[in-house]
């Protein structure tokens, strides 16, 4: 099956400080990549999709300059936390859609544990 | 037995019981389904879809049963074995999003006791 791979898979930071996220396909080209957050013992709630070469769409709640995503190529999408604090402490998990477009042709990284202290 | 924890229901059986797992959702327009297991610290895994024409579809050892009538869904996991123990959760998807996006359920903990 396909793969996609995230880096690092964790992170500590202190507040106010940046970070970012990779995530990568690693054996075919994504067009539309899309970004989740998962706190503890809840489930996965999208942030934003993203499209490569063009803009993120960011689902409602979710600050676009706080969140930065950036798709530049087929295999790569970057989500950047600004200005990080505290509650902004999640696991981050990324997905990868397959260029069939066919839903269930949707693939998941492994997650990026993000603390922030 | 099933339990409500403080955000995750919990479902705990014996290995080789069946399991079910159940899971309702609220958009009448979503028409296709998908369940997908989580491991701890890792990524969803896809196990098996739906699409609403359809109630029923099996797996190896799996199988999904959709009632539209009542909004629900349910996985059914034969044979339970310590390696299914995860977090279990259903998605749906509409037609009238484009499939865009995926919509999460709550997620279901399962544990198997050797």
């Amino acid at each position: 099956g396909a793969v996609v791979s995230q880096h690092p898979s964790w992170v500590i930071c202190k507040s106010g400080t940046s970070v970012k996220i990779e995530c990568r396909s690693l054996d075919f080209q994504a067009t539309t990549m899309f970004w989740y957050r998962q706190f503890p013992k809840q489930s996965l709630m999208l942030m934003a999709t993203s499209n490569e070469g063009s803009k993120a769409t960011y689902e409602q709640g979710v600050e676009k300059d706080k969140f930065l995503i950036n798709h530049a190529s087929l295999t790569l999408s970057t989500l950047t936390v600004t200005s990080a604090h505290p509650e902004d402490s999640s696991f981050y998990i990324c997905s990868a859609r397959f260029p069939s477009g066919i839903v269930n042709e949707q693939y998941f990284g492994p997650g990026t544990r993000l603390t922030v202290t | 037995g099933e339990s409500v924890g403080l955000h995750l229901p919990t479902l705990s059986v014996q290995e080789g019981d069946n399991s079910i797992i159940n899971c309702a959702y609220s958009n009448s327009a979503s028409d296709y389904f998908i369940w997908y297991k989580q491991e701890s610290g890792k990524g969803p895994q896809f196990i098996i879809d739906i699409r609403s024409n359809m109630d029923k579809r099996q797996g190896q050892r799996v199988t999904v049963l959709l009632n539209k009538t009542v909004k629900h869904l349910s996985l059914q996991i034969a044979a339970t074995q310590p390696g299914d123990s995860a977090v279990y959760f259903c998605a749906e998807i509409s037609s009238l999003s484009g499939y865009s996006t995926l919509t999460f359920g709550k997620g279901t903990m399962l544990l198997v006791s050797p």
